[in-house]
């Protein structure tokens, strides 16, 4: 069965460092690949998508994440966290018919 | 930006009662999808929706939960008689195209059944 790990629940760093957050999934050929951010109260916003091609794909919000095929990862980075980034953010997977499988979440604080 | 829009954003109600939830999609999108989230617990998908009729549901969608699109906006998510674990947030989105490329999040309505 398809599966989406982040084996990170909650993340705290220092404004301006960088941020790394990981992404596993597990499925059988090439997925689409997602990653989200949730803003309290807000709905999910989506940052980049990779689907093929070249493997480091930019976002929004000076998101970027690299697919590594052999690694069956998806990590999103930024290399300056600001702290307006402050939020959860979702991994999510899906088989190329619509419906999005998602991780657990990770939750990011940004410390002043 | 065009954005889908969900209403109510909180909801009580009381065990057995029905609730519905509504949704209004994107205006030229086609695929219609449900998701929520038990606090605490990961996003899941409970169905998704095109040309008027399910595409695909999950275990979660049994008998007690149906979607309609009853005129040309709204999209709505019922459940019949709502039991205590179906108090989580319900999130609505909208894809212009089949393959899930990009699927657009309302805010989420927020069930709590006591």
């Amino acid at each position: 069965a398809q599966s989406v790990t982040q084996p990170d629940i909650h993340i705290t760093v220092s404004e301006g460092a960088s941020l790394e957050l990981r992404c596993n999934y597990s499925y059988g050929a090439t997925p689409y690949l997602f990653w989200y951010v949730q803003s309290p109260g807000q709905g999910l916003q989506l940052l980049l998508k990779y689907f093929s091609g070249d493997t480091l794909v930019q976002g929004i919000k000076g998101f970027e994440a690299e697919f590594k095929r052999s690694q069956s990862s998806f990590n999103l980075r930024k290399p300056s966290v600001h702290w307006s980034d402050a939020a959860e953010y979702f991994c999510a997977v899906n088989n190329q018919g619509g419906k999005l499988i998602f991780g657990q979440g990770t939750e990011l604080s940004v410390k002043p | 930006e065009p954005e889908v829009t969900q209403t109510p954003s909180h909801q009580v109600t009381q065990m057995g009662q029905e609730v519905i939830l509504r949704c209004v999609p994107i205006s030229n999108h086609l695929y219609f999808y449900w998701y929520r989230q038990i606090l605490g617990q990961k996003v899941e998908f409970l169905v998704s929706f095109y040309n008027n009729e399910i595409s695909e549901k999950s275990e979660i969608f049994d008998d007690q939960f149906s979607v309609e699109r009853p005129d040309g906006s709204n999209f709505t998510l019922k459940i019949r008689s709502t039991k205590l674990e179906d108090s989580a947030m319900y999130f609505c989105a909208s894809d212009e195209g089949a393959w899930g490329e990009t699927q657009y999040f309302g805010p989420g309505t927020r069930l709590l059944v006591l």
